[in-house]
């Protein structure tokens, strides 16, 4: 079944505690994205990445770092997480320059940051 | 810099309705596509339909269809004969292609639609 699994799910945590929101795809997808929703403000884009070992900054990417070392891996890293990150995440992938395809989302991460 | 804007905060419609989800936007780009997604209660993005910026006709799949009006810059979601199912948060969507290649999505603030029995 073609997919974007993310994991966890849920997580409670304390300022300042490393974490590592983890995100995979069998789709062979190009390109992943990752986001967060607030309320009010919709969905936002924090990084993406075009193909492997290529990355860049979405529009909120502050408190945020990513890697691509394999095309189906896409982990988020709060490196120093404070409570204004507490949100929803999403990552998504899609075929690159596919314009008129969907992109994916996992299930969503909620995190919260104490 | 591309800008979704949906006007309606939440909406309630009788079950068995058709019920129609605004949706404008803003865009420089010649080529863009619009999306639209369905988030329940459960929180998972569910893809509905899809509507390219030169296509000719209105998209549709079953029940849901695309008012798109280029000139108007809308792109509005139709849900014809309404089900208790489709109560959820709605968003519309659009991708373009930044000079750097990222197809992100910009998305609208969302319509949370509740459907009375």
């Amino acid at each position: 079944e073609a997919q974007v699994t993310q994991n966890p799910r849920y997580l409670i945590t304390v300022t300042g505690k490393k974490l590592t929101v983890t995100c995979s795809q069998n789709m062979n997808h190009e390109y992943m994205s990752w986001y967060r929703q607030d309320p009010g403000l919709g969905l936002r884009q924090i990084y993406y990445s075009m193909n492997v070992e290529v990355t860049d900054k979405g529009d909120v990417p502050e408190g945020y770092k990513v890697s691509r070392k394999e095309k189906r891996n896409f982990p988020l890293i709060l490196e120093s997480p404070s409570p204004n990150q507490t949100s929803l995440y999403f990552c998504a992938s899609s075929f690159a320059t596919a314009s008129n395809q969907p992109q994916h989302f996992g299930d969503g991460t909620r995190l919260s940051i104490l | 810099a591309q800008k979704i804007t949906q006007t309606q905060p939440g909406m309630f419609v009788q079950e068995k309705e058709a019920v129609t989800l605004d949706c404008t936007y803003d865009t420089s780009d010649p080529s863009y596509g619009l999306f639209w997604y369905k988030q329940p209660s459960s929180g998972e993005m569910i893809f509905l339909i899809y509507q390219g910026s030169y296509d000719q006709q209105n998209a549709t799949e079953g029940r849901y269809s695309l008012n798109f009006q280029k000139a108007r810059k809308s792109a509005n979601l139709v849900i014809s004969a309404s089900q208790l199912g489709d109560s959820a948060m709605y968003f519309c969507a659009m991708r373009g292609i930044s000079n750097f290649g990222n197809e992100k999505l910009t998305f609208g603030t969302g319509t949370r639609l509740t459907i009375i029995p």
